[in-house]
C-alpha cells in the first residue's frame, strides 16, 4: 500500500481555519484519498474523500495537488469538538477494503 | 438511523478467560470489518466478513482469535485464553453491499475496550 506522511501534531485556535497536510508521493493513479478522524475514546469517523478534484462537504474541504502527491484537509472554522487525531489514508491494490491507519495528526484546538 | 453498535463498551477479563465482542452493523450494511488499536498505536485491520463468509482474515493472529458474521444476529469477535497483550480497543466497521471498492466509506462503532488482568 502507498504510504502517507503527516505531521505528528498541529495546533489551532477556535474559529480559525485549519489546514492539515498529507504527503503521498507514491500514490497510484487509481488511489482515492480518504480522511478519517478519531475523537478521544471514540471510533474513527469518516470526514471526506477524493480522487483528483477538490471536494467539499459539510464537515470539511479536501484540496488535492495537481500531481496528486499531496493533499490538504481544510477545516474552515475549527471548534473545540474538532480536536481529534486526523488520518489521511489511501485505498489501493487488490485489498481495497483495508484501511491502513498511520499515526495521524493530533489536532489541538485552543479556546 | 442507528449507527454501528458494539457491546460491551468495556470488558475486563482475567488471563485464560474468553472474550466475546459483538458488533451490529448499520441497517442495510452487509460488510463488517474488525480493527484493533493497541495502546499508543494506530488501528490495524484484522478481518473482513460478509454474511456467513470470512473474506479476508489476514490481520488476525493465527491462534486464539476467530470471527463470525452469521446469517442472523451480530458479528462476533472471539478471543480464547486471553493474555495481557490482548488488551486493546477493538473497533468494528461496516459498509453497504457495494463494499470492496475504493470509494466505500466504512462506518465505525464506538469500540470495545478490553482489559486483561
Amino acid at each position: 500500500d502507498a504510504k502517507t506522511t503527516q505531521p505528528n501534531s498541529m495546533e489551532s485556535n477556535e474559529e480559525e481555519p485549519v489546514h492539515l497536510p498529507c504527503n503521498h508521493s507514491t500514490i497510484s493513479g487509481t488511489d482515492y484519498i480518504h480522511w478519517y478522524r478519531q475523537l478521544p475514546s471514540q471510533g474513527p469517523e469518516y470526514v471526506i474523500h477524493g480522487l483528483t478534484s477538490n471536494v467539499n462537504n459539510r464537515m470539511a474541504s479536501l484540496a488535492i495537488a495537481e500531481d496528486r502527491k499531496s493533499s490538504t484537509l481544510i477545516l474552515h472554522r475549527a471548534t473545540l469538538r474538532d480536536a481529534a487525531v486526523y488520518y489521511c489514508i489511501l485505498n489501493s491494490g487488490g485489498s481495497n477494503y483495508k484501511l491502513t491507519f498511520g499515526k495521524g495528526t493530533l489536532l489541538t484546538v485552543n479556546p | 438511523n442507528a449507527g454501528v453498535m458494539q457491546n460491551p463498551r468495556h470488558l475486563v477479563r482475567r488471563r485464560g478467560q474468553e472474550a466475546r465482542l459483538r458488533c451490529s452493523p448499520m441497517k442495510g450494511h452487509s460488510h463488517v470489518y474488525w480493527y484493533r488499536q493497541l495502546p499508543e498505536e494506530g488501528l490495524k485491520f484484522m478481518v473482513y466478513l460478509q454474511k456467513e463468509n470470512i473474506i479476508d482474515e489476514s490481520g488476525m493472529p493465527k491462534e486464539r482469535f476467530s470471527a463470525e458474521f452469521p446469517k442472523e444476529g451480530p458479528s462476533i469477535l472471539r478471543i480464547q485464553q486471553v493474555v495481557r497483550g490482548d488488551s486493546a480497543a477493538y473497533f468494528c466497521a461496516s459498509s453497504p453491499p457495494s463494499g470492496g471498492t475504493r470509494t466505500d466509506t466504512q462506518y465505525f462503532g464506538p469500540g470495545t475496550r478490553l482489559t486483561v488482568l
